[in-house]
């Protein structure tokens, strides 16, 4: 089982629609979650964070995060088709709390 | 403040020959990660450091990789020789201390012919 696991997806929404985006993770003790946003031939950009259980909201994103269900979700509002990247789910694992630790990432399309 | 600064952003080797990369981390930003991207995959840790201190390089080959932090601050990473292989983008982070956010160069993207 990976450490991270996201659906590679394509996920295609239309513009203004809700995309939701999940990851889940093998270890339990897992304790800060993040999700990046890659554009194609870009590096990763942290859009958001979060370490507690319960959702988080920035602007047109939510974190959601369930350390029981070892569940993370994104959601982003009112879809744009400039969201259309690829989203990768990240963690720091319980035994290294240093080790960044990636899933695959999953692609979105946001169409006009 | 300027982010994480690597270069060059491209490079395209004969396999067999060694090949450098370098990267500036955000001012003040103590642990520096070197990452390994291949295409559609996400990133994989090649090897962490906290000040000059490699914490983590489990991930690293070291037949053929090394790295370096030797004042804690500038990082390089080196492959010899270059495998065909090694073809990928190579990431560098860094964040405050291990734990909290971490912020991503550019990348640079190897080709190894």
């Amino acid at each position: 089982q990976k450490e991270v696991e996201q659906n590679s997806g394509p996920l295609s929404v239309p513009e203004g629609a809700i995309a939701s985006l999940n990851c889940t993770y093998s270890d339990r003790g897992s304790q800060s979650f993040f999700w990046y946003r890659q554009y194609s031939g870009k590096s990763p950009e942290l859009i958001m964070f979060i370490y507690s259980n319960g959702d988080k909201e920035d602007g047109r994103f939510t974190a959601q995060l369930n350390k029981a269900s070892q569940y993370v979700s994104l959601l982003i509002r009112d879809s744009q088709p400039s969201d259309s990247a690829t989203y990768l789910c990240a963690l720091h694992g319980s035994s290294n709390t240093g080790k960044l630790i990636f899933g695959q990432g999953t692609t979105l399309q946001v169409k006009p | 403040e300027a982010g994480v600064v690597q270069s060059p952003r491209y490079k395209i080797i004969e396999k067999k020959q060694p090949v450098a990369f370098w990267c500036n981390p955000i001012s003040g930003h103590n642990t520096l990660y070197w990452y390994l991207q291949n295409l559609g995959q996400g990133p994989e840790l090649l090897i962490r450091y906290e000040n000059e201190e490699a914490v983590d390089d489990s991930q690293l080959p070291k037949d053929r990789f090394s790295a370096e932090r030797l004042k804690g601050v500038d990082s390089t990473l080196k492959i010899q020789p270059a495998e065909l292989g090694d073809s990928a983008v190579y990431l560098c982070a860094s964040s405050i201390q291990g734990g909290t956010e971490a912020f991503f160069g550019q990348g640079t993207r190897l080709t190894v012919v």
